[in-house]
C-alpha cells in the first residue's frame, strides 16, 4: 500500500518567519494530496489540498508544492502567527482512502 | 449542517468490557471513515463504508473490532473485549460521492480502558 513519510517531526519557528513541511509518497499512481491541521485536542481539519495536475496551489498565507517525478509535495506557510501553531498531517491517494504522514508539530514563537 | 457527530466524546471502561462508539455522518456524504489516533502510530485508517456498504476493513487491527453501517445516517464501532491498548482517541469522517474530496472529521472519542 501508500507510504507516507513526513520531515520534520517538529519544527520551531519565530513568529514572522516561515515553516516547510515536507512529505514523500511511494505510490506513483497517487492523484490527491491534502494537507490537515490539528489543533491540540481537536480534530483534523483541511487546510488545502493538490492534484496531480497541478504543480502548485495557493491559498492565502498557505502554499503547497507537487513534484510527481521525485513523489514529493510540501507545505509552506509564511508570516507565521501564533495560532498557527498546531500538528500538520499530510496525506496521499489513488483512490478512496487517504494515507497519512506521521505528523508535523509546529511551534510559532512569539 | 451540524457536521460529522460522534458519541460519547469520552468513555471509560475496564478491561474486558464491550465499547460502542457511534457516528453520524454528515447528510449526502456517501464515504464514511473510522479512525484510530495515538501518540506511537498516529492517525490509522480502521475501515471505511461506501453506500452503507463496507469496502475496506484492513485497518481492523483484530477480530475484537468491528463496525456496521445499517443505514445512511448512523455507523457504530464496536470494541468487544476491550484492552487497554485500545486507548486512543477513535475520529469518525465523512466524504461526499467521489473519492479523494475533502473528509470531515467528527470531535472523536477518547477511550480509554482500564
Amino acid at each position: 500500500g501508500e507510504n507516507v513519510e513526513q520531515h520534520p517531526s517538529t519544527l520551531s519557528v519565530q513568529e514572522g518567519d516561515s515553516a516547510v513541511i515536507k512529505c514523500t509518497y511511494s505510490d506513483s499512481a497517487s492523484n490527491y494530496f491534502p494537507w490537515y491541521k490539528q489543533e491540540l485536542g481537536k480534530r483534523p481539519q483541511l487546510i488545502i489540498d493538490i492534484r496531480s495536475n497541478v504543480g502548485e496551489k495557493k491559498d492565502q498565507r498557505i502554499a503547497v508544492t507537487l513534484n510527481k517525478t521525485a513523489k514529493h509535495f510540501s507545505l509552506h506557510i509564511t508570516e507565521t502567527q501564533p495560532e498557527d501553531s498546531a500538528v500538520y498531517f499530510c496525506a496521499a491517494s489513488k483512490g478512496d482512502k487517504l494515507s497519512f504522514g506521521a505528523g508535523t508539530t509546529v511551534t510559532v514563537r512569539a | 449542517d451540524a457536521g460529522v457527530i460522534q458519541s460519547p466524546r469520552h468513555e471509560v471502561t475496564e478491561m474486558g468490557q464491550e465499547v460502542t462508539l457511534r457516528c453520524k455522518p454528515i447528510s449526502g456524504h456517501d464515504y464514511l471513515f473510522w479512525y484510530r489516533q495515538t501518540m506511537m502510530r498516529g492517525l490509522e485508517l480502521l475501515i471505511y463504508f461506501n453506500n452503507n456498504v463496507p469496502i475496506d476493513d484492513s485497518g481492523m487491527p483484530e477480530d475484537r473490532f468491528s463496525a456496521k453501517m445499517p443505514n445512511a445516517s448512523f455507523s457504530t464501532l464496536k470494541i468487544q473485549p476491550s484492552e487497554p491498548r485500545d486507548s486512543a482517541v477513535y475520529f469518525c469522517a465523512s466524504s461526499l460521492t467521489a473519492p479523494g474530496l475533502e473528509q470531515y472529521f467528527g470531535p472523536g472519542t477518547r477511550l480509554t480502558v482500564t
